[in-house]
């Protein structure tokens, strides 16, 4: 089975400043889907970020990026640019070929003004 | 587009009882999952239908545990008798049929066992 593995529980990021958060995973898939999900206090999981493991470019999406090492298979997430409403728990997750989304255990960023 | 709508958002129960949750997908995605999330587990899947049949069911629990989709608008997540350990936050989310798009999650059910 797939594992997801977030290494740091938590991280903290001085607001404006960058902070980079670790995955990496095990799979012997060649063709997958990489995302990045952040959870507020809200609880409601909202997508960051998504990478097609077949593509090479790294995905961007304004202040967040990844740098995807798939021979490595790591996954990282760089938030740039820190907000106060970045404040939140960041889950690595991992999609199948068979559908199956597998989760890390979370990383809990906190923003400090 | 009103998102996966679950309910209720919270819910309290007497150890013993039967307790239901409700998932409403988005309209139009066929693939329907059900997840429980600890601080001790994390994320878990438990259930998951492609077009309301059940694909996987190996991350349920045990035999108290059962999920029905008898429609692509609607999914129930049954719990009979509870136990406190069932305590935690239930997500429900929806993907649609295109290959590389995420999982869109409802607000979750917070469900405590007392």
């Amino acid at each position: 089975a797939q594992t997801v593995t977030q290494s740091q529980p938590e991280m903290s990021v001085q607001e404006a400043e960058t902070v980079t958060l670790s995955c990496t995973y095990d799979t012997s898939e060649s063709d997958y889907y990489l995302f990045w999900y952040k959870q507020p206090p809200s609880r409601q999981m909202i997508l960051v970020i998504r990478q097609e493991a077949y593509k090479q470019q790294n995905a961007t999406e304004n202040r967040f990026s990844v740098n995807f090492q798939k021979a490595a298979k790591s996954f990282s997430l760089k938030i740039s640019d820190s907000q106060l409403g970045d404040a939140a728990m960041y889950f690595c997750a991992y999609r199948s070929a068979g559908n199956q989304f597998y989760f890390g255990t979370g990383t809990s960023l906190t923003v400090i003004p | 587009d009103a998102g996966v709508i679950q309910s209720p958002r919270h819910e309290v129960t007497e150890m013993g009882q039967e307790v239901t949750l409700r998932c409403k997908p988005i309209s139009g995605h066929d693939y329907l999952f059900w997840y429980r999330q600890t601080m001790m587990r994390g994320l878990e899947l438990l259930i998951y239908f492609n077009n309301n049949v059940p694909i996987d069911d190996s991350g349920m629990p045990e035999d108290r545990f059962s999920a029905k989709m008898p429609n692509a608008s609607f999914s129930t997540l049954k719990i009979q008798p509870s136990e406190p350990r069932d305590s935690a936050v239930y997500f429900c989310a929806s993907r649609k049929p295109i290959t590389s798009t995420e999982a869109f999650f409802g607000q979750g059910t917070r469900l405590t066992v007392v």
